[in-house]
C-alpha cells in the first residue's frame, strides 16, 4: 500500500472549516483514499473514502487532486467533538484489504 | 454497517500472566483483525482471522505470543500470552464493515496494564 503523509497536529477554531491534508504521491492506478479518525479513548470511525472523484456525505468532504497524489479533508462547520487524531491510507478496495495506519493529524477544535 | 462488542474493555494484569480479549460481532464477517496501539502511538496490525484457518500474523508478531481463535463467522479472541510491562497497550478488533463501501468497523478496544 501506498505510504502517506500528514501534518502531525492542527487546530483549528470551533465553527470554521478544518481542512486536514495528506500527501500520497505513490498512490496506485487501483488504490483509493480512506479517511479515519480515533477520538481519545475510542476505536477508529471510518469517514469517508473516494477513488478520484470528490467526494461529501454527513460527515465530510474529500477533495482529491487530478493527479491523485494528495486529497484535503473537509470538516465544514468544525465542533469541540471533532477533535481527534485523523488517519488518511491509501489501500486497495477489496474485501480484507490491510489498513497501514501513520501517525495522523491530531486535530484540535478549540472554542 | 457491523456492531463490535469488544471484552473486556480494560484490565490490569500480573506479569507473566496471559489474557485473552474477545470480539463478537452481530453479523458474519469473513475476516477479522486484530490491532495493537501502544501508549502514544498509532495502530499496527498484529493479525488476520479467517475462520476455519490459522490466522496470518504480520512481521514482529507470533502465534506463541499471540494465540487467535476464530470459531466462526461472528468470533474471535485475541490472547497475550506471557505478559511484560511492554504489552501495556489498548488492543482493537475490526471487521469489514460490510458493503465493501464503508471502510471497517473497529471496536472500543481493550486497554490492557500490564504490571
Amino acid at each position: 500500500d501506498a505510504k502517506t503523509t500528514q501534518p502531525t497536529s492542527m487546530d483549528c477554531a470551533e465553527g470554521r472549516a478544518a481542512n486536514l491534508p495528506c500527501n500520497h504521491s505513490t498512490i496506485s492506478g487501483n488504490e483509493y483514499v480512506y479517511w479515519y479518525r480515533q477520538i481519545h479513548s475510542q476505536g477508529p470511525q471510518y469517514i469517508i473514502h473516494g477513488l478520484k472523484n470528490n467526494e461529501t456525505n454527513e460527515m465530510a468532504s474529500l477533495i482529491i487532486t487530478e493527479d491523485r497524489k494528495s486529497s484535503t479533508l473537509i470538516l465544514p462547520h468544525a465542533t469541540l467533538r471533532d477533535t481527534a487524531v485523523y488517519y488518511c491510507i491509501v489501500t486497495k478496495e477489496t474485501s480484507g484489504s490491510r489498513l497501514t495506519f501513520g501517525e495522523g493529524t491530531q486535530l484540535t477544535v478549540n472554542p | 454497517s457491523a456492531v463490535i462488542s469488544q471484552k473486556p474493555s480494560r484490565d490490569i494484569c500480573q506479569r507473566g500472566t496471559s489474557l485473552t480479549i474477545q470480539c463478537q460481532v452481530d453479523s458474519q464477517v469473513t475476516m477479522m483483525f486484530w490491532y495493537r496501539q501502544q501508549p502514544g502511538q498509532s495502530l499496527t496490525l498484529i493479525a488476520t482471522a479467517n475462520q476455519g484457518s490459522e490466522a496470518t500474523y504480520e512481521s514482529g508478531f507470533v502465534i506463541d505470543k499471540f494465540p487467535i481463535s476464530r470459531p466462526n463467522l461472528t468470533f474471535s479472541t485475541l490472547t497475550v500470552s506471557n505478559m511484560s510491562p511492554e504489552d501495556s497497550s489498548i488492543y482493537l478488533c475490526s471487521v469489514d464493515a460490510g458493503t465493501g463501501r464503508r471502510g471497517y468497523t473497529f471496536g472500543s478496544g481493550t486497554r490492557l496494564t500490564v504490571v
